[in-house]
């Protein structure tokens, strides 16, 4: 079955890293995303991981992927106020097809 | 480039009514995908269109429908409006050099009272 599963919440310190983690079900994702959300606002595209890949780096992102285990994680170094917000992981199904498959969403409090 | 963008950002409708709402996606992309957001479901896949034909539909009823144009532009259509409709729709495209990048617009917000 299709199911992706996140952590709620998560609070960190500013100048601290955080360490954002998904799980996810369906073996034949082909990639997977992670969207930062905003009060308001719609989803903005973070990153993306190709499903045969390791491991992707992105300035202050790193994205770290699992595929024995089908754990993906996102870590946000030197986590600043601005990066407050829910963040979403999601991943695409094969056959190249515009369906993702979201968590419910882990808030990210940090406080200064 | 600009972006994708929803039309209107906000509805008040009420309940039996229908509703349309619009989506233009990044110039380019031909995928155009509609996901609606609830507190309680979190955030579900509608359907996603490719030149112009339906590719993909999530578990929704009937009277949720779409359609997309020659341009790519999309509509999505919600027929006999529930209380249970109110939701933030958003809808994304889908490009980018690896033709995988999907991008999603500001949401349209619907209330139905």
């Amino acid at each position: 079955g299709e199911d992706v599963e996140q952590s709620l919440f998560l609070s960190v310190r500013e100048g601290d890293s955080s360490v954002i983690n998904c799980t996810y079900t369906d073996s034949s994702s082909t990639y997977l995303y992670w969207y930062k959300q905003e009060p308001g606002a719609g989803l903005q595209l973070l990153t993306y991981i190709f499903s045969n890949m390791d491991m992707k780096q992105d300035q202050r992102l790193t994205v770290l992927l699992n595929k024995k285990d089908k754990h993906l994680s996102l870590r946000i170094a030197d986590t600043q106020t601005g990066d407050s917000a829910i963040y979403f992981c999601a991943e695409g199904l094969s056959g190249n097809t515009g369906k993702l498959i979201f968590g419910q969403g882990t808030t990210l409090q940090v406080k200064p | 480039k600009a972006g994708v963008t929803q039309t209107p950002r906000y509805l008040i409708k009420t309940r039996g009514q229908q509703v349309t709402l619009s989506c233009s996606p990044i110039s380019g992309h031909r995928s155009v995908s509609w996901y609606q957001q609830t507190p309680g479901q979190g955030l579900q896949f509608l359907f996603e269109y490719f030149s112009e034909t339906q590719r993909n539909k999530g578990n929704f009823p009937g009277r949720f429908s779409g359609r997309q144009f020659s341009n790519s532009r999309s509509e999505m259509n919600v027929s006999t409006l529930e209380l249970g409709d109110s939701a933030l729709y958003l809808c994304a495209s889908m490009g980018g050099p690896t033709n995988y990048e999907q991008y999603f617009g500001p949401g349209t917000r619907l209330t139905v009272t």
